[in-house]
């Protein structure tokens, strides 16, 4: 069954540094996005792409965030300098449309990032 | 954010029985429904949705009921197993949208 793939499994960084988490989106899909999920909250929207471009972004999303899909497998989110509170699990997913049927977003198993 | 409420945090089931999870939404914008299953160091694993021009859902073990004018849905599993414990959580947004609006999550325990 196709998946979404996210690497790597756990990040640990310190303060100020640059992250990038990857994914691998479900082949035939072409909607992608990212969620995270900090340690006893929700899990939260922070942006979605599609056609090479953000289509949605959330308050979180700021400008030390980014997306990227530098080929036609990957799609990154880049972190440019670290906080503490970006510790969280990181979420991919992606869907195929947005048509009713085939509006699922499919999660991978997530990136934990631990800023020091 | 309390847009989607999940106000059960826990619930403990005996194998064989019904499960009820619960779920509350304040959005009228919002037009489709999802329940995902999580183990822990999993991402959420989609299980059944429902649009808001259904009351009912079923798939298997697992059906969905959509109550619009009360702005409540519910997700029943029958017979529950206890390879069902999990994280449940509930996730709306409207029907074309991109963003989904998750709870908080109900943590099953179905004990054999």
């Amino acid at each position: 069954e196709p998946e979404v793939t996210q690497t790597p499994s756990h990040q640990v960084t310190q303060m100020g540094q640059e992250v990038i988490l990857r994914c691998v989106p479900i082949s035939n899909h072409l909607y992608f996005y990212w969620y995270r999920q900090i340690l006893g909250q929700k899990v939260e929207f922070l942006v979605s792409f599609y056609n090479n471009e953000i289509s949605e972004k959330s308050e979180i999303f700021d400008d030390q965030f980014s997306v990227e899909r530098p080929d036609g497998s990957n799609f990154t989110l880049k972190i440019r300098s670290t906080k503490l509170e970006d510790s969280a699990m990181y979420f991919c997913a992606s869907s195929e449309a947005l048509t009713l049927a085939k509006n699922i977003q499919y999660f991978g198993a997530g990136t934990r990032l631990s800023v020091l | 954010d309390q847009q989607v409420k999940q106000n059960s945090p826990s619930l403990s089931v005996q194998e064989g029985r019904i499960s009820i999870l619960n779920c509350d939404y304040t959005n009228s914008m919002f037009d489709y429904f999802l329940w995902y299953k999580k183990y822990p160091a999993e991402g959420p694993t989609f299980l059944i949705s429902i649009s808001s021009i259904k009351d009912k859902n079923e798939d298997g073990r697992f059906t969905v009921f959509l109550n619009k004018s009360a702005k409540h849905l519910s997700l029943h599993i029958v017979p529950s197993q206890p390879g069902d414990s999990a994280v449940y959580f509930c996730a709306a947004s409207p029907l074309y949208g991109n963003k989904l609006v998750f709870g908080a999550g109900t943590i099953l325990r179905v004990k054999s």
